[in-house]
């Protein structure tokens, strides 16, 4: 079975600085897709990014974006010029590509502090 | 367009009652799902209905059963509540499988089994 980790329970950062939040994943599977949500006080869940790993490129959108080792099984996600805003808990997950495969697997989540 | 919408947001139970959490979209995705999430945990997948008409079980199905009354509807059903289902618990949808398309969450229900 496929699992996430995410080895950092909580992570702070100065605003206007950058922060990385890590994630690691088990798969044997060649083809997946791997995501971040953000899950703000609101408790709402928004994806951030989202992975196709059969793409070298690693994804961005705006201040987001991920360093994605495919080999390593890792996937981390940089917040660059942080914002209040993105304060909140980020999910990482994982989703098979095989047909059939409609799980989303979750970390446990990382909780992110923005200091003013 | 109002998304994916879950009644109640809160509720109070004791133990060994039943009760049914609705969830709605109106996106008209195929693919709906149930999570619970609880303190330090991500969330786990209860059911997903792949399509109207058809349920599989996720990682934690036991103590819940679901119903995909149509395209739109997708409820989960405790028929006897234990604290050990304590819990916040979404909804989600999306157009097809995760691994293609992104699923979007309801707001949430905060369930208490006391």
């Amino acid at each position: 079975a496929q699992t996430v980790t995410q080895s950092q329970p909580e992570m702070s950062v100065q605003e206007a600085e950058t922060v990385t939040l890590s994630c690691t994943y088990d798969t044997s599977e060649s083809d997946y897709y791997l995501f971040w949500y953000k899950q703000p006080p609101s408790r709402q869940m928004i994806l951030v990014i989202r992975q196709e790993a059969y793409k070298q490129q690693n994804a961005t959108e705006n201040r987001f974006s991920v360093n994605f080792q495919k080999a390593a099984k890792s996937f981390s996600l940089k917040i660059s010029d942080s914002q209040l805003g993105d304060a909140a808990m980020y999910f990482c997950a994982y989703s098979g590509a095989q047909g059939g495969s409609e799980k989303l697997v979750f970390g446990k989540g990382t909780k992110l502090t923005v200091n003013p | 367009n109002a998304g994916v919408t879950q009644t109640p947001k809160f509720q109070v139970l004791k133990t060994g009652q039943s009760m049914t959490l609705q969830c709605a979209q109106d996106m008209n995705h195929n693919s709906m799902y149930w999570y619970r999430q609880d303190p330090g945990m991500g969330l786990r997948l209860i059911y997903y209905s792949a399509s109207e008409g058809t349920t599989d079980k996720g990682e934690v199905p036991n103590g819940y059963n679901v119903s995909r009354l149509n395209k739109r509807e997708f409820s989960l059903r405790l028929e006897s509540a234990a604290p050990s289902q304590t819990s916040v618990y979404f909804c989600a949808s999306s157009v097809e499988g995760a691994w293609l398309y992104e699923q979007y969450f309801g707001p949430g229900t905060r369930l208490t089994v006391t």
